[in-house]
Protein backbone atom coordinates (compact mmCIF):
# COMPACT_ATOMS: atom_id res chain seq x y z
CA UNK A 1 0.00 0.00 0.00
CA UNK A 2 0.88 3.56 -0.56
CA UNK A 3 1.91 6.01 2.27
CA UNK A 4 3.45 9.41 2.61
CA UNK A 5 5.47 11.33 5.07
CA UNK A 6 5.68 14.92 5.45
CA UNK A 7 7.91 15.68 8.71
CA UNK A 8 7.12 18.77 9.34
CA UNK A 9 4.22 19.67 10.97
CA UNK A 10 4.71 23.41 11.81
CA UNK A 11 6.83 25.20 10.26
CA UNK A 12 7.26 28.79 10.92
CA UNK A 13 9.04 31.58 9.12
CA UNK A 14 9.58 35.29 8.55
CA UNK A 15 8.32 36.79 4.90
CA UNK A 16 11.24 36.67 2.93
CA UNK A 17 12.47 33.49 4.39
CA UNK A 18 12.66 30.43 1.75
CA UNK A 19 10.80 27.69 2.31
CA UNK A 20 11.01 23.54 1.78
CA UNK A 21 8.47 21.45 3.41
CA UNK A 22 9.60 17.73 2.75
CA UNK A 23 7.45 14.71 1.33
CA UNK A 24 8.04 11.09 1.07
CA UNK A 25 6.26 8.67 -0.08
CA UNK A 26 6.36 4.78 -0.38
CA UNK A 27 4.69 2.71 -3.45
CA UNK A 28 7.17 0.51 -5.32
CA UNK A 29 5.51 1.16 -9.11
CA UNK A 30 4.58 4.54 -11.24
CA UNK A 31 3.23 7.66 -9.16
CA UNK A 32 0.98 10.67 -9.84
CA UNK A 33 2.29 13.15 -6.86
CA UNK A 34 0.60 16.08 -6.27
CA UNK A 35 0.89 19.03 -3.67
CA UNK A 36 -2.47 20.99 -2.37
CA UNK A 37 -3.14 24.20 -0.06
CA UNK A 38 -5.47 24.86 2.26
CA UNK A 39 -5.84 28.42 3.60
CA UNK A 40 -7.62 29.22 6.92
CA UNK A 41 -11.40 28.36 6.45
CA UNK A 42 -10.98 27.57 3.20
CA UNK A 43 -11.16 23.77 0.95
CA UNK A 44 -8.29 22.03 -0.64
CA UNK A 45 -6.81 23.49 -3.78
CA UNK A 46 -4.21 22.20 -6.12
CA UNK A 47 -1.11 23.66 -5.98
CA UNK A 48 1.12 21.48 -8.07
CA UNK A 49 1.12 18.69 -9.76
CA UNK A 50 3.34 15.78 -11.05
CA UNK A 51 2.75 13.08 -13.61
CA UNK A 52 5.82 12.35 -15.75
CA UNK A 53 8.07 14.75 -17.59
CA UNK A 54 10.37 17.21 -16.36
CA UNK A 55 10.88 16.28 -12.78
CA UNK A 56 10.60 19.89 -11.57
CA UNK A 57 6.93 21.03 -11.84
CA UNK A 58 6.14 24.80 -11.04
CA UNK A 59 2.57 25.57 -9.57
CA UNK A 60 0.99 28.60 -8.57
CA UNK A 61 1.75 31.65 -6.51
CA UNK A 62 5.82 31.09 -7.18
CA UNK A 63 6.07 27.65 -5.79
CA UNK A 64 8.36 24.79 -7.06
CA UNK A 65 8.93 20.53 -6.28
CA UNK A 66 11.06 18.56 -7.81
CA UNK A 67 10.08 14.81 -7.94
CA UNK A 68 13.58 12.78 -6.71
CA UNK A 69 12.73 8.98 -7.88
CA UNK A 70 15.81 7.54 -5.93
CA UNK A 71 14.86 9.11 -2.74
CA UNK A 72 10.94 8.66 -2.81
CA UNK A 73 10.78 12.32 -2.26
CA UNK A 74 8.50 15.46 -3.65
CA UNK A 75 9.52 18.49 -1.93
CA UNK A 76 7.82 21.90 -1.73
CA UNK A 77 10.04 25.12 -2.23
CA UNK A 78 8.93 28.53 -2.74
CA UNK A 79 11.99 31.53 -2.31
CA UNK A 80 10.73 33.75 -0.88
CA UNK A 81 7.48 33.05 1.07
CA UNK A 82 4.74 35.90 1.95
CA UNK A 83 2.34 36.44 4.81
CA UNK A 84 -0.12 35.34 2.26
CA UNK A 85 1.36 31.41 1.99
CA UNK A 86 0.24 31.01 5.59
CA UNK A 87 -1.77 28.00 5.65
CA UNK A 88 -1.55 23.97 5.43
CA UNK A 89 0.35 21.86 3.11
CA UNK A 90 -0.87 18.68 2.15
CA UNK A 91 0.80 16.13 -0.34
CA UNK A 92 -0.29 13.34 -1.73
CA UNK A 93 0.05 10.24 -4.15
CA UNK A 94 -1.38 8.24 -6.38
CA UNK A 95 -0.65 4.81 -8.05
CA UNK A 96 -1.16 6.06 -11.90
CA UNK A 97 -2.78 2.84 -12.70
CA UNK A 98 -6.24 2.04 -11.45
CA UNK A 99 -9.05 3.77 -10.23
CA UNK A 100 -8.28 6.71 -8.34
CA UNK A 101 -7.10 6.48 -4.95
CA UNK A 102 -5.33 9.08 -3.53
CA UNK A 103 -3.26 9.08 -0.76
CA UNK A 104 -2.64 12.27 1.56
CA UNK A 105 -0.13 13.09 3.90
CA UNK A 106 -0.93 14.45 7.40
CA UNK A 107 -0.36 17.87 6.33
CA UNK A 108 2.10 21.06 6.77
CA UNK A 109 0.97 24.11 8.93
CA UNK A 110 2.81 26.87 7.49
CA UNK A 111 3.03 30.17 9.17
CA UNK A 112 4.35 33.10 8.20
CA UNK A 113 5.31 36.12 10.46
CA UNK A 114 5.50 39.52 8.70
CA UNK B 1 -13.33 26.88 -8.20
CA UNK B 2 -15.07 23.64 -10.05
CA UNK B 3 -18.93 23.23 -9.37
CA UNK B 4 -18.73 21.76 -5.94
CA UNK B 5 -21.18 22.48 -2.76
CA UNK B 6 -22.02 20.37 0.29
CA UNK B 7 -24.91 20.81 2.72
CA UNK B 8 -25.20 21.60 5.19
CA UNK B 9 -22.00 23.65 6.37
CA UNK B 10 -22.18 22.83 9.80
CA UNK B 11 -24.01 20.63 11.84
CA UNK B 12 -24.49 19.83 15.44
CA UNK B 13 -25.80 16.56 16.40
CA UNK B 14 -26.02 14.06 19.64
CA UNK B 15 -25.10 10.76 19.80
CA UNK B 16 -27.13 8.00 18.31
CA UNK B 17 -29.29 10.33 15.44
CA UNK B 18 -28.65 9.40 11.93
CA UNK B 19 -26.44 11.97 9.62
CA UNK B 20 -26.69 12.75 6.05
CA UNK B 21 -24.31 14.72 4.37
CA UNK B 22 -24.97 15.25 0.89
CA UNK B 23 -22.41 16.85 -2.13
CA UNK B 24 -23.85 17.63 -5.42
CA UNK B 25 -21.51 18.85 -8.31
CA UNK B 26 -22.25 20.80 -11.76
CA UNK B 27 -19.16 19.12 -13.63
CA UNK B 28 -20.61 16.09 -14.81
CA UNK B 29 -17.56 14.50 -13.39
CA UNK B 30 -17.62 10.38 -12.97
CA UNK B 31 -16.03 10.05 -9.48
CA UNK B 32 -16.85 11.70 -6.25
CA UNK B 33 -15.28 10.99 -2.80
CA UNK B 34 -15.90 11.39 0.97
CA UNK B 35 -12.82 12.17 3.05
CA UNK B 36 -12.35 13.63 6.68
CA UNK B 37 -10.14 15.33 7.90
CA UNK B 38 -8.81 15.20 11.81
CA UNK B 39 -5.31 16.80 13.14
CA UNK B 40 -2.49 14.82 13.11
CA UNK B 41 -4.36 12.38 10.37
CA UNK B 42 -4.35 14.57 7.35
CA UNK B 43 -7.39 13.17 4.56
CA UNK B 44 -8.51 9.63 4.99
CA UNK B 45 -10.66 8.34 2.26
CA UNK B 46 -13.96 7.21 3.49
CA UNK B 47 -15.96 6.20 0.92
CA UNK B 48 -15.57 6.80 -3.27
CA UNK B 49 -17.98 6.25 -6.46
CA UNK B 50 -16.72 5.47 -9.93
CA UNK B 51 -20.34 6.03 -11.44
CA UNK B 52 -24.15 6.12 -10.36
CA UNK B 53 -25.01 2.87 -8.08
CA UNK B 54 -21.02 2.11 -7.89
CA UNK B 55 -19.28 2.39 -4.94
CA UNK B 56 -16.34 1.16 -2.63
CA UNK B 57 -15.19 1.61 0.69
CA UNK B 58 -12.22 3.64 1.45
CA UNK B 59 -9.58 3.30 4.21
CA UNK B 60 -12.34 4.63 7.41
CA UNK B 61 -15.86 3.51 5.80
CA UNK B 62 -16.52 1.48 9.33
CA UNK B 63 -19.75 3.56 10.35
CA UNK B 64 -20.72 5.21 7.15
CA UNK B 65 -22.35 4.63 4.35
CA UNK B 66 -22.63 5.95 0.71
CA UNK B 67 -25.70 6.12 -2.37
CA UNK B 68 -25.08 7.55 -5.52
CA UNK B 69 -28.51 7.77 -7.79
CA UNK B 70 -27.32 10.39 -9.93
CA UNK B 71 -24.02 11.68 -11.49
CA UNK B 72 -24.32 15.12 -9.77
CA UNK B 73 -25.07 13.90 -5.71
CA UNK B 74 -23.17 11.70 -3.87
CA UNK B 75 -24.42 11.13 -0.10
CA UNK B 76 -22.86 10.23 2.95
CA UNK B 77 -24.68 8.36 6.10
CA UNK B 78 -24.18 8.39 9.55
CA UNK B 79 -26.69 5.77 10.31
CA UNK B 80 -25.81 6.61 14.17
CA UNK B 81 -23.51 9.18 15.14
CA UNK B 82 -20.29 8.70 17.44
CA UNK B 83 -18.79 11.29 19.07
CA UNK B 84 -15.82 9.84 17.39
CA UNK B 85 -17.15 10.95 14.06
CA UNK B 86 -16.93 15.25 14.91
CA UNK B 87 -14.88 15.80 12.19
CA UNK B 88 -14.63 18.07 9.01
CA UNK B 89 -16.32 15.87 5.87
CA UNK B 90 -14.76 16.90 2.31
CA UNK B 91 -16.49 15.42 -0.66
CA UNK B 92 -14.04 15.57 -4.26
CA UNK B 93 -14.59 14.65 -7.52
CA UNK B 94 -12.41 13.94 -10.27
CA UNK B 95 -13.30 13.50 -13.99
CA UNK B 96 -11.07 10.81 -15.06
CA UNK B 97 -9.40 7.36 -14.51
CA UNK B 98 -5.98 8.70 -15.86
CA UNK B 99 -3.74 11.10 -14.37
CA UNK B 100 -6.28 13.61 -13.38
CA UNK B 101 -6.43 16.16 -10.30
CA UNK B 102 -9.19 16.00 -7.18
CA UNK B 103 -11.21 19.13 -6.58
CA UNK B 104 -13.07 19.53 -3.22
CA UNK B 105 -15.66 20.88 -1.91
CA UNK B 106 -16.22 23.64 0.68
CA UNK B 107 -16.53 20.90 3.67
CA UNK B 108 -18.91 20.09 6.58
CA UNK B 109 -18.41 20.73 10.07
CA UNK B 110 -19.84 18.17 11.96
CA UNK B 111 -20.32 17.94 15.91
CA UNK B 112 -21.29 15.04 17.33
CA UNK B 113 -22.53 15.86 21.20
Amino acid sequence: AQSVSQHNHHVILSEAASLELGCNYSYGGTVNLFWYVQYPGQHLQLLLKYFSGDPLVKGIKGFEAEFIKSKFSFNLRKPSVQWSDTAEYFCAVKNSGGYQKVTFGTGTKLQVIP
Amino acid sequence: DAGITQSPRHKVTETGTPVTLRCHQTENHRYMYWYRQDPGHGLRLIHYSYGVKDTDKGEVSDGYSVSRSKTEDFLLTLESATSSQTSVYFCAISESVGSDTQYFGPGTRLTVL
